[in-house]
């Protein structure tokens, strides 16, 4: 069964600094993974896939097959950057996605 | 389009009551996921149609939790009776399916209180 991983529940840390947000799958399937956002009071929104190699808002996300990990990484936090990331694994013909259990990510001046 | 709508945002009710959350997906989209969203679980996949056809109700708590898709355009989430444990947002999402991005459109979810 497919499942997502995401150890930290809170990640703090000051404006300017880097990010690192880990995620871990499983998944017997070639993966086709994902990294949402929630910010406050904002719907869910797709942030980036790694499909499409691209960076948004300055985040980039590299698939890791060896380590079955797809952390989202930002250089320079920004104050803007707070939010709720999430995540997911696309598996299935109908696009079932699975979440991790979300990072809350905080960014202090 | 205005996207994903739900309905009611907010809803407080009396244990053993009955709920039913709604759900518009965007027009032309073919599949439709319920999500339930806690503290403790983050997003969890309650249930998915692709084409008014449930694919996957194997996240469904328990019999208390229906749900029904009479047609594209409408969905329902039935809680009967209702317990405080199921206090949670619940988010209904459309996608065009993984033929496209694979890409979920969230709505603004409904906010669900059992005393």
């Amino acid at each position: 069964a497919q499942r997502v991983t995401q150890p930290e529940k809170l990640l703090s840390v000051f404006k300017g600094a880097p990010v690192e947000l880990k995620c871990n799958y499983s998944y017997s399937g070639s993966p086709e993974l994902f990294w949402y956002v929630q910010y406050s009071r904002q719907r869910l929104q797709l942030l980036l896939r790694h499909i499409s190699r691209e960076s948004i808002k300055g985040f980039t996300a590299d698939l890791n097959k060896g380590e079955t990990s797809f952390h989202l990484k930002k250089p320079f936090a920004q104050e803007e950057d707070s939010a709720m990331y999430y995540c997911a694994l696309l598996t299935g013909t109908a696009s079932k996605l699975t979440f991790g259990t979300g990072t809350r990510l905080q960014v202090t001046l | 389009d205005a996207g994903v709508i739900q309905s009611p945002r907010h809803e407080v009710t009396e244990m053993g009551q009955e709920v039913t959350l709604r759900c518009k997906p965007i027009s032309g989209h073919n599949s439709l996921f319920w999500y339930r969203q806690t503290m403790m679980r983050g997003l969890e996949l309650l249930i998915y149609f692709n084409n008014n056809v449930p694919i996957d109700d194997s996240g469904m708590p328990e019999d208390r939790f229906s749900a029904k898709m009479p047609n594209a355009s409408f969905s329902t989430l039935k809680i009967q009776p209702s317990e405080p444990r199921d206090s949670a947002v619940y988010f209904c999402a459309s996608s065009l399916g993984r033929r496209h991005t694979g890409e979920l459109f969230f709505g603004e979810g409904s906010r669900l209180t059992v005393l």
